[in-house]
């Protein structure tokens, strides 16, 4: 089943505000990985974390891990309408190159 | 490069019915995956390879079938159509780069089964 709990399940947001998702799970996760998927779009994939209290930013996204690798952050500044979409959080296993995704953070950002 | 392909973008099957979903990929990776997309369930893995002739079950294996003949190519298999499997399908290649496990996904192939 799957590894990773999502929350929240739906954000909606005026332009401008900041948004954040957040990724948990019970267990130590190996790494973490983020996605943006628009509507009626495919996933693409955005950052992979690897170490304890990794931080990494992508201009208004920052992503973080916590320092005991169980839980992970998407956070976004000032959002702007092309932020629409559902952001996934997915954890690798490198041994078998298996991917377990959470339910998704759907984003709404209205004008 | 086309990165990864999948034919068709939509399909529609009656119960019972077997179909094969295509899917191709001209990056040379290794890895490709299949994954079910429904509502409010994130994706869910079917079935994955780590190279030609290498396949495994992932967390939703049961009415499909895969086989990876080639690198370039992954196609799924649905044996006996069930409403249960109307769902997005969409398959990825990945390769282990800088950024990490860096997956790749194909645009998706809408499945309804009625």
């Amino acid at each position: 089943g799957q590894q990773v709990m999502q929350i929240p399940q739906y954000q909606h947001v005026q332009e401008g505000e900041d948004f954040t998702t957040y990724c948990n799970s019970s267990t130590t996760l190996s790494n973490i990985q983020w996605y943006k998927q628009r509507p009626g779009g495919h996933p693409v994939f955005l950052i992979q974390l690897v170490k304890s209290g990794e931080v990494k930013k992508q201009k208004r996204l920052t992503f973080q891990f916590g320092e005991a690798k169980k839980n992970s952050s998407l956070h976004i500044t000032a959002t702007q309408t092309t932020d629409v979409g559902t952001y996934f959080c997915a954890e690798t296993r490198y041994n078998f190159n298996k991917f377990y995704f959470g339910s998704g953070t759907k984003l709404n950002v209205k004008p | 490069n086309a990165g990864v392909t999948q034919t068709p973008k939509f399909q529609v099957l009656k119960t019972g019915q077997s179909m094969t979903l295509q899917c191709a990929q001209d990056m040379n990776h290794e890895y490709m995956s299949w994954y079910r997309q429904d509502p409010g369930m994130g994706l869910r893995l079917i079935h994955y390879s780590v190279g030609a002739g290498i396949t495994d079950q992932g967390e939703v294996p049961n009415g499909y079938n895969v086989s990876r003949s080639t690198t370039e190519d992954f196609p799924l298999r649905l044996l006996s159509a069930a409403p249960s499997q109307t769902s997005v399908y969409f398959c990825a290649s990945s390769l282990r780069d800088r950024a990490g496990d860096t997956q790749y996904f194909g645009p998706g192939t809408r499945l309804t089964v009625l």
